[in-house]
């Protein structure tokens, strides 16, 4: 069975500064998907960022940014120029072709001002 | 507002009691995924649909629970008998049928909260 790890409770940054999320998954799979998803207090989940596991590029999207490590199982969130509208929970989360989503337990996000 | 849509937002039941939950996923979305969400964790895939077919349920959809998606639209989850432990956030979520990747877009979900 899959699992996904996110070791760090909760994070703080300063605005403008750049902050890591850190995530590690266990898969025997070698085809997947790796996932962000930002959970604002009281909204709902949106997407951040995916990731390929066949891609070897680690994706980007704007002020966001992963580092994936797939030997090592590993999937970090990059957040650079952090802004106050960063402030919210940030899963990790696995696919595969099964399409269900596998989330970690999250991380909670503070930017301060 | 074209985005996924449930109801009620909120819902507060006696133990014992059954509970209705509806999810109306974006219009041209055939797939439909249940998730469930406890204090401080992160979602648990509960079942999905393709069109009206229920194709994979955890065992987290004990007996108690039961999901429909009758023509393929709107989909219900029921809890009968609640229980305590069943108070959480109720997720669904949808994705267009496609090969490989397709985003899941989700809802705001529902609260549940047994007395």
């Amino acid at each position: 069975a899959q699992t996904v790890t996110q070791s760090q409770p909760e994070m703080s940054v300063q605005e403008a500064e750049t902050v890591t999320l850190s995530c590690t998954y266990d898969t025997s799979e070698n085809n997947y998907y790796l996932f962000w998803y930002k959970q604002p207090p009281s909204r709902q989940m949106i997407l951040v960022i995916r990731q390929e596991a066949y891609k070897q590029q680690n994706a980007t999207e704007n002020r966001f940014s992963v580092n994936f490590q797939k030997a090592a199982k590993s999937f970090s969130l990059k957040i650079s120029d952090s802004q106050l509208g960063d402030t919210a929970m940030y899963f990790c989360a696995f696919m595969k072709l099964s399409y269900k989503l596998i989330f970690g337990s999250g991380t909670r996000l503070l930017v301060r001002p | 507002d074209t985005g996924v849509s449930q109801n009620p937002r909120h819902k507060i039941t006696k133990r014992g009691q059954n509970v209705t939950f509806r999810c109306d996923p974006i219009s041209e979305h055939n797939r439909l995924y249940w998730y469930r969400q406890t204090l401080g964790q992160g979602p648990e895939f509960l079942t999905y649909f393709q069109n009206e077919a229920q194709l994979e349920k955890s065992r987290l959809l004990s007996d108690r629970f039961s999901a429909e998606r009758p023509k393929g639209s709107f989909s219900t989850l029921e809890i009968q008998r609640t229980e305590q432990g069943d108070s959480a956030m109720y997720l669904c979520a949808s994705s267009p049928k496609g090969r490989g990747y397709n985003e899941q877009f989700f809802g705001p979900g529902t609260r549940l909260t047994v007395l």
